[in-house]
């Protein structure tokens, strides 16, 4: 059974779209996150919510929008998507980091590329 | 703010040898995890090994331990008898133990270093 999943995994789309990729995970953790890892590949966090709740919003452009109906879920959204949004999007999850040093588990990645 | 700094872009290792992932941070805090993951081409972030900075005992996971110097502000990674499933980009991570406010469970990654495994 998969942990963290993500949809679509690849994706690619023109300049000025809008898209979203959609993450679920099934291990009722509380706290999920969105990160980007660049062309360079270095990962940085965008976005972490806690039930439902956005915690952190890392200076990300607001044409990034995430969403969680539920804590199950977290979905990405971008509009007017740009060359430099081309990246892979990993989403991941954990109990609520408060507690202690928990794993995050990462779902597989989405390849954006944006042409 | 926590910086992770991984000094070696590459590293290449023979098969059944040791190598060793060098990893420094920057921090003010007294208290924080740190974490090595792995990225083999798959992409997906595999955790390998994690570290408590209270604890002064060095973490060990089968093959992979840590060289764990707090003072240095240095985590190094340490794979025995390597195989070429090791294969893959290794990321050096900090997270605070405080989570409160905008660094909620936030991981701060290194740069990476690909890792080559030789037959």
């Amino acid at each position: 059974d998969t942990a963290v999943s993500q949809t679509p995994k690849y994706l690619v789309t023109q300049m000025g779209n809008d898209k979203s990729i959609k993450c679920e995970q099934n291990l009722g953790h509380d706290t999920m996150y969105w990160y980007k890892q660049d062309s360079k590949k270095f990962l940085k966090i965008m976005f972490s919510y806690n039930n439902k709740e956005l915690i952190i919003n890392e200076t990300v452009p607001n044409r990034f929008s995430p969403k969680s109906p539920d804590k199950a879920h977290l979905n990405l959204h971008i509009n007017s998507l740009e060359l430099g949004d081309s990246a892979v999007y990993f989403c991941a999850s954990s109990q609520d980091p408060r507690t202690g040093i928990l794993k995050q588990f990462f779902g597989p990645g989405t390849r954006l590329t944006v042409l | 703010a926590q910086t992770v700094t991984q000094s070696q872009p590459e590293m290449s290792v023979q098969e059944a040898e040791t190598v060793t992932l060098s990893c420094t941070y920057d921090t003010s805090e007294s208290d924080y995890y740190l974490f090595w993951y792995k990225q083999p081409p798959s992409r997906q972030m595999i955790l390998v090994i994690r570290q408590e900075a209270y604890k002064q005992q060095n973490a060990t996971e089968n093959r992979f331990s840590v060289n764990f110097q707090k003072a240095a502000k240095s985590f190094s990674l340490k794979i025995s008898d390597s195989q070429l499933g090791d294969a893959a980009m290794y990321f050096c991570a900090y997270r605070r133990v405080r989570a409160g406010g905008t660094s909620y469970g936030k991981l701060t990654f290194g740069q990476g270093t690909i890792l080559t495994v030789h037959p």
